[in-house]
């Protein structure tokens, strides 16, 4: 049983590049999130999908889109790459009382 | 806005029990969360209190106050396992979960 996963696991991009983080879960879970953390800063929401088809802005959305493929995936796309978006990305699947984590995408904008 | 405080870093020695705060101002509050995070790694769940009172499981028990918009972590016997990163989490929705900045735990022999 994998859980969530996560791809990649390492990225370094140039400031101005696109590029697309994956995620899936098997655990047959409806929401799915994207966090974002920095040092000292916590995890801070992105965006998520209470649903297949549904998406919704967390509390930094600004530079990124999510689409929710089925259910099982959620990905998260960088446009427009800024060295502010430096940071590491957690994906997570929640059932009712928790959320799961996948192991996390180290993203890296120069 | 929602405000989440913990303190950033809690000292203690194997075998101690620590007790971690988390004080939180959020636009809705249906629960309070709590995961731990050991460094390079990924948050993992501990424990959930929607109600006020002590949850317990195992060495580590929970305690929420409503009414004083206030929580703790409590964690007994000590490991140095333990050391890792602690935050508290408000879920002010349905859907949403707001992480504090976290409590860095350091056990030493």
């Amino acid at each position: 049983n994998a859980g969530v996963t996560q791809t990649p696991k390492f990225q370094v991009l140039k400031t101005g590049q696109s590029m697309t983080l994956q995620c899936a879960q098997d655990m047959n879970h409806n929401s799915m999130y994207w966090y974002r953390q920095d040092p000292g800063m916590g995890l801070r929401l992105i965006y998520y999908s209470a649903s297949e088809g549904t998406t919704d802005k967390g509390e930094v959305p600004n530079g990124y889109n999510v689409s929710r493929l089925n259910k099982r995936e959620f990905s998260l796309r960088l446009e427009s790459a800024a060295p502010s978006q430096t940071s590491v990305y957690f994906c997570a699947s929640r059932d009712p009382g928790e959320l799961f984590f996948g192991e996390g995408s180290r993203l890296t904008v120069l | 806005g929602q405000s989440l405080e913990q303190p950033s870093e809690v000292t203690a020695v194997e075998g101690a029990i620590v007790q971690i705060n988390c004080t939180y101002q959020t636009s809705g509050f249906y629960g309070l969360s709590w995961y731990q995070q050991h460094d390079g790694g990924a948050p993992t769940f501990l424990s959930y209190n929607a109600l006020d009172g002590l949850e317990e499981t195992g060495r580590f028990s929970s305690f929420l106050s409503r009414s004083d918009s206030y929580g703790y972590l409590l964690l007994q016997e000590l490991q140095m396992k333990d050391s890792a990163s602690y935050f508290c989490a408000v879920r002010t929705g349905f859907q949403k979960l707001v992480f504090g900045t976290g409590t860095r735990l350091l056990v030493s022999p």
